[in-house]
């Protein structure tokens, strides 16, 4: 069985500075990673995956993520974040020979103060 | 991409009712998913509802307390019976892109549902 592990509850940063958003995961096989990310009140939107290739993974509004299968991580980076990228972030992971259902992690709240 | 709509958005419920939450999709799609996301937790997987036969649901949840109908490829409910406090949450569907199936999924944007 698979897991996922997210070291941060809750990330506080200032506007521009980076933030990396921790992610670890727990499984005996080959995976396929996720990070999604949750506005309020809306629900769940894919910013990034990793499937095969290349370990750094470029998603949308300007994040990345860096898969390290040594260390089972896939950590959540943005060199400069903006006031809207207040927001819940999930990693998650599915298994490419189970099932595919992804199993996500408990989240990060990403806030940005001015 | 696929657009999903939920309703209601948001309610409010009295102990020992019930609820149904609709889940309408604007293109057919073979696989989809109610999770439910508890505050501060992960999002928890329900049930896949099937098109045309009972859903298949996840340890811990059964059909009594949370039937599911799939009439049809682009419809699906989550009707929350009997309700109590504990089952205060946000009760998300989603369903699977088109393509080779990797475990991304499209969600609707929820209904938050507050049981008093």
């Amino acid at each position: 069985a698979q897991s996922v592990t997210q070291l941060d509850s809750q990330v506080p940063v200032f506007e521009e500075a980076p933030v990396e958003l921790r992610c670890n995961y727990s499984s005996s096989v080959s995976v396929y990673l996720f990070w999604y990310v949750q506005y309020p009140n809306q629900g769940l939107q894919l910013l990034l995956k990793y499937l095969s290739g290349s370990t750094l993974v470029k998603g949308i509004n300007g994040f990345e993520a860096e898969f390290n299968k040594s260390q089972t991580s896939f950590h959540l980076r943005k060199p400069s974040v903006h006031i809207s990228d207040t927001a819940e972030y999930f990693c998650a992971v599915s298994d490419p020979r189970g099932s595919y259902i992804p199993t996500f992690g408990r989240g990060t709240s990403l806030i940005v103060h001015p | 991409s696929a657009v999903i709509s939920q309703k209601p958005s948001r309610d409010i419920c009295q102990r020992g009712t019930s609820l149904t939450i609709q889940c309408q999709v604007d293109s057919q799609v073979t696989m989809m998913f109610w999770y439910r996301q508890q505050p501060g937790q992960s999002l928890t997987l329900i049930a896949t509802a099937n098109q045309g036969s009972e859903a298949t649901y996840e340890s811990g949840f059964v059909i009594d307390k949370f039937p599911i109908s799939r009439p049809n490829l682009t419809f699906s409910t989550l009707t929350v019976s009997n309700m109590s406090p504990e089952d205060s949450s946000i009760y998300l569907c989603s369903v699977v892109p088109p393509g080779l199936y990797t475990g991304e999924l499209f969600f609707g944007e929820g209904s938050r549902l507050t049981v008093l």
